[in-house]
């Protein structure tokens, strides 16, 4: 199984400012993704990050608000810019089980942001 | 209609009881199922994974699919406070993305 790891764990932050969670698989995946999960709430996928390619973003999410970057194959960068107290929440990255196959995922253990 | 729905809990049971969770989908072209579980401030943990109707046994985990009527579970058994966590199902087609339900809270109690 992969592992996968965060970091900061946590944070608490300003508004207006933006912050950068940086996720490290280690092994070498196509695909990974970023999940916000809000308190009481499911995941909820934010957009998925290809090596090589822009990153693909679900309806709901901008570029310009949640900008990813996917340098290699093992590492990813989701910013959330500008933020105000509705970005709270956990963020979590996730890389697939199978090489290819995006039908099961494992998580990263999270980025618990607080904005004030 | 969401596209999959699951009751929040919390749902506390004793320490060795079966425990039953559950979740019903919308979209009949679901191919994968899975359980995932997610203590507190920790990231989700991929329990079970099944493609096709019926049981799937791990250990004290079984998770069941019945595609006709839409409707997943998971059972544990002889369940132990270690258990206690947040179970979210979670289905999806095939390379597709992954929906997944609200999450059950679940206390074992001691």
């Amino acid at each position: 199984s992969a592992v996968i790891s965060q970091k900061p764990s946590r944070d608490i932050c300003q508004r207006g400012t933006s912050l950068t969670i940086q996720c490290q698989v280690d092994s070498q995946v196509t695909m990974m993704f970023w999940y916000r999960q809000q308190p009481g709430q499911s995941l909820t996928l934010i957009a998925t990050a290809n090596q090589g390619s822009e990153a693909t973003y679900e309806s709901g999410f901008v570029i310009d608000k949640f900008p990813i970057s996917r340098p290699n194959l093992t590492f990813s960068t989701l910013t959330v810019s500008n933020m105000s107290p509705e970005d709270s929440s956990i963020y979590l990255c996730s890389a697939p089980l199978l090489a290819g196959a995006t039908d099961t995922q494992y998580f990263g253990p999270g980025t618990r942001l607080t904005v004030l | 209609q969401k596209e999959v729905e699951q009751d929040p809990g919390p749902l506390s049971v004793p320490e060795g009881a079966i425990v039953s969770l559950n979740c019903t989908y919308s979209n009949s072209a679901f191919q994968y199922f899975m359980w995932y579980r997610q203590y507190s401030r920790k990231g989700p943990e991929l329990l079970m994974y099944t493609y096709s109707s019926g049981n799937k046994e791990d250990g004290r985990f079984t998770a069941q699919v019945d595609k006709s009527s839409k409707y997943i579970s998971l059972f544990i058994r002889d369940s132990q406070p270690s258990d206690s966590a947040t179970y979210l199902c979670a289905m999806s087609l095939r390379d597709d993305k992954i929906i997944f339900g609200k999450g059950t809270r679940l206390h074992i109690l001691p």
